[in-house]
């Protein structure tokens, strides 16, 4: 069964320092979303995708965190420099259209520790 | 900014007994949907509810809408150890952005 895949699944690193997240969404998926989940909460939208556009980006915050879809297929979010309140889950899901109906696939997340 | 908050917050059953989760939120949709997510994974799409339909099954589970007081409700019956998980209501947002707004969740824990 195709999956959206991650990496890397945790990662820990120090204040200031930069980090990038890869997804790689299910063959064929056009719309690409990243996801910030901070803990006991549900997740927030920071970037959508669909093929190599940005469609919504509002919540994404501009001056450390970036995303991009080169090709239309994956795609990396970066965020440098990182600091203590960007610790949470980092998902990233993928539908075949855009749109409300849609239903979207996440993959398993990335966990960042920023200590 | 969250549109659906679901309640309770946290709920506790024994194996066999019905689950029920309710979802609130305060402006018009297209469609509302439910997810699963297991302790520290991605979450899984459950079911879909469109602003017309009032309720849905799929398996054991359930959903109802009711547009008119803005709510939904998740129904697990005969519920199993392996549904402890958390649950998330998604809305989007009639006649503005497509994008799911999540809830907070609720945390089933199912015990055996």
């Amino acid at each position: 069964e195709a999956e959206v895949a991650q990496s890397p699944r945790y990662k820990i690193t120090e204040k200031s320092q930069a980090v990038a997240f890869w997804c790689d969404p299910i063959s064929g998926h056009a719309t690409l979303y990243w996801y910030r989940q901070i803990l006991g909460q549900g997740p927030e939208l920071l970037v959508q995708f669909q093929d190599e556009s940005v469609v919504d980006d509002s919540q994404l915050p501009k001056d450390r965190f970036s995303a991009e879809r080169l090709k239309g297929v994956d795609s990396t979010l970066k965020i440098q420099p990182a600091e203590l309140g960007d610790s949470a889950m980092y998902l990233c899901a993928s539908s075949f259209g855009v749109g409300p109906y849609n239903e979207q696939f996440f993959g398993p997340g990335t966990r960042l520790t920023v200590l | 900014s969250q549109q659906g908050e679901e309640d309770p917050q946290a709920l506790s059953i024994q194996e066999g007994e019905n689950a029920t989760m309710n979802c609130s939120y305060k402006t018009s949709i297209n469609n509302l949907q439910w997810y699963r997510q297991n302790s520290g994974r991605g979450l899984v799409h459950l079911i879909l509810i469109r602003s017309n339909e009032r309720e849905k099954h799929s398996g054991r589970l359930r959903v109802t809408l009711d547009t008119s007081k803005k709510s939904s409700s998740l129904l697990i019956t005969a519920s199993r150890a392996a549904d402890t998980a958390s649950y998330f209501c998604a809305t989007d947002k009639q006649g503005g952005s497509e994008k799911l707004v999540f809830g907070k969740g609720t945390k089933l824990t199912v015990n055996p």
